[in-house]
């Protein structure tokens, strides 16, 4: 099945740096990869998605990319602030048997510090 | 997005006994999961279900553990079965987006403690 790599799995920022959290995985045939972000307490949020056929995405402070060849895709969240403070998950989708089929990423907790 | 709720929240359980956790829907939907979210871990799917059929379950998770009912298009059902302390995590249902059936969202989760 597909196995999905998320790396750090910590990440403290300066307020207004970059953060970056990167992410491999291993079934060619995934064709979905969105972004969840999960406060404490709270259910998981979708903040961006992209699909195999994209090379990149962007909505406002936030941009992932994806190389298909290599099978990794990354998070970029520009300008931090304190309230983008939260666990981050990448996920690998794969369509199987008319739904998407979702593996999560281990997390990467970022904090943004003021 | 869909409108999802849960119930119950939050529950603290004796071992040996059995939860039951309902997952209500704003809207029809295909395809409802559900996820179990152990103590500062990821999300690990447990089974799919369909409205009609019987739930597919991924691997480590079994129906007798983990009977789930799906009645209708806005609803479904799992129950966790005799329960051990191991079982204590975050049960999460989602649901496939009415305009997109790539993108997943989730409710709110139940927090489950046994004791």
């Amino acid at each position: 099945g597909e196995n999905v790599e998320q790396h750090p799995s910590t990440l403290s920022v300066q307020e207004g740096d970059s953060a970056v959290i990167k992410c491999t995985y291993s079934d060619s045939a995934s064709n979905y990869f969105p972004w969840y972000k999960q406060e404490l307490g709270k259910r998981p949020q979708l903040i961006i998605d992209i699909r195999s056929n994209v090379g990149e995405k962007k909505d406002q402070r936030i941009a992932v990319t994806l190389n298909k060849t290599a099978k990794h895709f990354s998070l970029h969240i520009t300008e931090t602030q304190p309230e983008d403070s939260a666990v981050y998950f990448c996920a690998a989708s794969i369509r199987s048997g008319g739904y998407q089929k979702v593996t999560f990423g281990t997390g990467t907790k970022l904090q943004v510090i003021p | 997005s869909a409108v999802i709720s849960q119930k119950p929240s939050r529950d603290i359980c004796q071992r040996g006994t059995s939860l039951t956790i309902q997952c209500q829907v704003d809207s029809q939907v295909t395809m409802m999961f559900w996820y179990r979210q152990q103590p500062g871990q990821s999300l690990t799917l447990i089974a799919t279900a369909n409205q009609g059929s019987e739930a597919t379950y991924e691997s480590g998770f079994v129906i007798d553990k983990f009977p789930i009912s799906r009645p209708n298009l806005t609803f479904s059902t799992l129950t966790v079965s005799n329960m051990s302390p191991e079982d204590s995590s975050i049960y999460l249902c989602s649901v496939d987006s009415t305009a997109s059936t790539d993108t997943q969202y989730f409710g709110p989760g139940t927090r489950l403690t046994v004791l």
